[in-house]
């Protein structure tokens, strides 16, 4: 049982290059977010699906589009990386009656 | 607007050296107000989930009170392995399907020296 899982973990891009980050979750949960962590600025929420088909925007959503292609998974895309989205990111999601988020390990992106 | 501020940024105790971090909040209604760890390199892991004033949760050397304004994330006779950054989080939202919706405060790194 692994949680959820994000790929890859490590990620450097050039500015305008494109990339996709991937979260898998195996708790049987319906909804799935995106977050962000820089130093200073704290957790920060880029994007979320509440459910199977739909996604919403949190905080942060200006240059990323995410994708919820099945029940458990949940993508997030850079079409254009600019050097304002180097940050580590995080995939979520929360347990169905007591809303802790669980979290997966991180994927720290660096663009260039 | 919705605020939690963390304090302080950074706490260093010597090994056995109780303490306290502090959350306080600026919420329009409480929804619960969560406490994570998360070691370098690792992503957030929950400890603990207060829902009102008066409320208090234990696990470990660690325990959480929660009032209307604040709440204490204290840390009995530490170990080395309490090292870590502490979280505190509100929900921003009531919607359903957007209970993962937090606002994080930015952390209190502790640090505690054997």
């Amino acid at each position: 049982n692994a949680g959820v899982t994000q790929t890859p973990k490590f990620q450097v891009l050039k500015t305008g290059q494109s990339m996709t980050l991937q979260c898998a979750q195996d708790m049987n949960h319906n909804s799935m977010y995106w977050y962000r962590q820089d130093p200073g600025m704290g957790l920060r929420l880029i994007y979320y699906s509440a459910s199977e088909g739909t996604t919403d925007k949190g905080e942060v959503p200006n240059g990323y589009n995410v994708s919820r292609l099945n029940k458990r998974e949940f993508s997030l895309r850079l079409e254009s990386a600019a050097p304002s989205q180097t940050s580590v990111y995080f995939c979520a999601s929360p347990g169905q009656n007591t809303g802790e988020l669980f979290f997966g390990e991180g994927s720290r992106l660096t663009v260039l | 607007e919705d605020q939690v501020t963390q304090s302080p940024e950074a706490l260093r105790l010597q090994e056995g050296e109780s303490s306290s971090l502090n959350c306080s909040y600026t919420v329009s209604g409480l929804r619960g107000l969560f406490w994570y760890r998360q070691d370098p390199g690792k992503g957030p892991e929950f400890l603990f989930t207060l829902y009102s004033a008066g409320e208090e949760k234990e696990k470990e050397r660690l325990k959480a009170t929660l009032t209307k304004k604040e709440s204490f994330l204290h840390i009995t006779a530490p170990k080395p392995e309490d090292s870590a950054t502490y979280l505190c989080a509100v929900p921003r939202l009531v919607i359903l399907g957007s209970q993962g919706n937090l606002i994080f405060g930015k952390g209190t790194k502790l640090s505690v020296k054997p």
